[in-house]
C-alpha cells in the first residue's frame, strides 16, 4: 500500500540554524500539507500546497517557514532560523484531490525536530 | 469558525470496560469526519472516517463512531477495550484545505 514517507525521523539543531524537513508524498497525489504537533498538544495545520503554490497557511506559518516541491517527488518544509518553540513533531500529508467529498489526507510518520 | 471539541482529556478504564469518547464539531460545509489514534511514540493512524451514508461507521480494531448531525457530534465507541488501546485519540473535521484536529483524549487502559 502506498504511503507518505518523511526524513529524517529525528532532527536536532541549534537555535538560529536552518532546517529542511523532507517528505515524499504518495505518487499520484496532488495536494500536500504540513502539520505540527508540539509535545502534549494537538495537531495543528501549517500549510497546504497545490500546483506549486500555497493554498492556505495558518498564523503559525510565518516568514520563517517556506515550502517547496523541488522535483516530482519531494515536498519540503524549511525553517530559516529555528527557535526553541519550533521543537515539535512535523507531519507531512498528501491527498489525491480536495474538492470532492472523498478527500482523505494520508499522513507520514513525522519528523521530530528538537531545537537546542 | 471551524473547530473540534473533545471533552474528555484523560480517560482511565479497566480492560473490558466500554469506551465512548466525545467529539463535537463546528463546520458549515460538507462534513467529513475522522478519528485518529496515536500510540506512544508513533504517528497518526486512521481509525475510521465518515464521508456520507450510514451514520454509524465501523473502523479498525473494533472501533466505531456515530455521526449525529443534529448534535454536531461524532463520538467514538468501543464495547470492550484492551490494554493495547492505551493511546491518544484525535477527532478531526476536514476544512477546505486542511484538517482541524481536536485537542485529543489520552486513554489509559489498566490491565
Amino acid at each position: 500500500e502506498p504511503e507518505v514517507t518523511q526524513t529524517p525521523s529525528h532532527q536536532v539543531t541549534q537555535m538560529g540554524q536552518e532546517v529542511i524537513l523532507r517528505c515524499v508524498p504518495i505518487s499520484n497525489h496532488l495536494y500536500f500539507y504540513w502539520y505540527r504537533q508540539i509535545l502534549g498538544q494537538k495537531v495543528e495545520f501549517l500549510v497546504s500546497f497545490y500546483n506549486n503554490e500555497i493554498s492556505e497557511k495558518s498564523e503559525i506559518f510565518d516568514d520563517q517557514f517556506s515550502v517547496e516541491r523541488p522535483d516530482g517527488s519531494n515536498f519540503t518544509l524549511k525553517i530559516r532560523s529555528t527557535k526553541l518553540e519550533d521543537s515539535a513533531m512535523y507531519f507531512c500529508a498528501s491527498s489525491a484531490w480536495r474538492e470532492t467529498s472523498y478527500n482523505e489526507q494520508f499522513f507520514g510518520p513525522g519528523t521530530r525536530l528538537t531545537v537546542l | 469558525a471551524q473547530s473540534v471539541s473533545q471533552h474528555n482529556h484523560h480517560v482511565i478504564l479497566s480492560e473490558a470496560a466500554s469506551l465512548e469518547l466525545g467529539c463535537n464539531y463546528s463546520y458549515g460545509g460538507t462534513v467529513n469526519l475522522f478519528w485518529y489514534v496515536q500510540y506512544p511514540g508513533q504517528h497518526l493512524q486512521l481509525l475510521l472516517k465518515y464521508f456520507s451514508g450510514d451514520p454509524l461507521v465501523k473502523g479498525i480494531k473494533g472501533f466505531e463512531a456515530e455521526f449525529i448531525k443534529s448534535k454536531f457530534s461524532f463520538n467514538l465507541r468501543k464495547p470492550s477495550v484492551q490494554w493495547s488501546d492505551t493511546a491518544e485519540y484525535f477527532c478531526a473535521v476536514r476544512g477546505t484545505y486542511k484538517y482541524i484536529f481536536g485537542t485529543g483524549t489520552r486513554l489509559k487502559v489498566l490491565a
